[in-house]
């Protein structure tokens, strides 16, 4: 089945502690990228990938890194989380580009204290 | 920055056409127009998508005027599970920026 698959699907943690959120697609899509959706600020794209070795900043990268060592992978690292980062997270991914169709996951929720 | 324009809200009824607009009066010349459907706590899903005049799919119809200054979804005869947020993403570049969305309530 052709899915984006994000993981952990609900993360509490602290201040300061690293964390990784992982992001996986089994489409060989060439376009990934990342969204925070928060209740009245909609969908914010955080950072886009599109290809391996090929990343760039979306409209909220701050406090983000990712990397995309390998096609099908765009994890999402928050080196010292902070609350302003609790949210729900979404991967998405596309054949090429913003003007195919996206694919998303099923979201992450983390709740940074 | 690429910018979309939609109506927060809309109540429609079980059975009835339900037409949302969305105006990107700065949309690019390669870009298409796509609407993606959202429920809560999950992630888009695609819907439909055109360039110019008018598509249609199983779920839904697209109306794209000749300026493709806006874009009309239509979802005929619509059903409880239709209750959702509609977004239509513009892409700038490489980017895809998504607007507020349109909250649409399907009533009984």
């Amino acid at each position: 089945e052709a899915q984006v698959t994000q993981n952990p699907r609900y993360l509490i943690t602290v201040t300061g502690k690293k964390l990784t959120v992982t992001c996986s697609q089994n489409m060989n899509h060439e376009y990934m990228s990342w969204y925070r959706q928060d209740p009245g600020l909609g969908l914010r794209q955080i950072y886009y990938s599109m290809n391996v070795e090929v990343t760039d900043k979306g409209d909220v990268p701050e406090g983000y890194k990712v990397s995309r060592k390998e096609k099908r992978n765009f994890p999402l690292i928050l080196e010292s989380p902070s609350p302003n980062q609790t949210s729900l997270y979404f991967c998405a991914s596309s054949r090429q580009g913003v003007n195919q169709p996206q694919h998303f996951g099923d979201g992450t929720r983390l709740s940074i204290l | 920055l690429a910018k979309t324009t939609q109506p927060i809200s809309m109540d429609s009824y079980e059975g009835q056409e339900v037409n949302i607009t969305c105006s990107h009066n700065n949309i690019a010349t390669n870009d298409y127009i796509t609407w993606y459907q959202q429920f809560p706590s999950q992630g888009p899903r695609f819907i439909i998508q055109g360039y110019k005049t008018k598509v249609t799919n199983e779920v839904a119809s697209l109306f794209i005027p000749a300026d493709r200054k806006s874009s009309t979804l239509s979802l005929p005869r619509v059903s409880l599970s239709d209750t959702a947020v509609y977004y239509c993403p513009l892409g700038a570049g490489n980017k895809l920026t998504f607007g507020g969305g349109t909250r649409v309530l399907v009533k009984p």
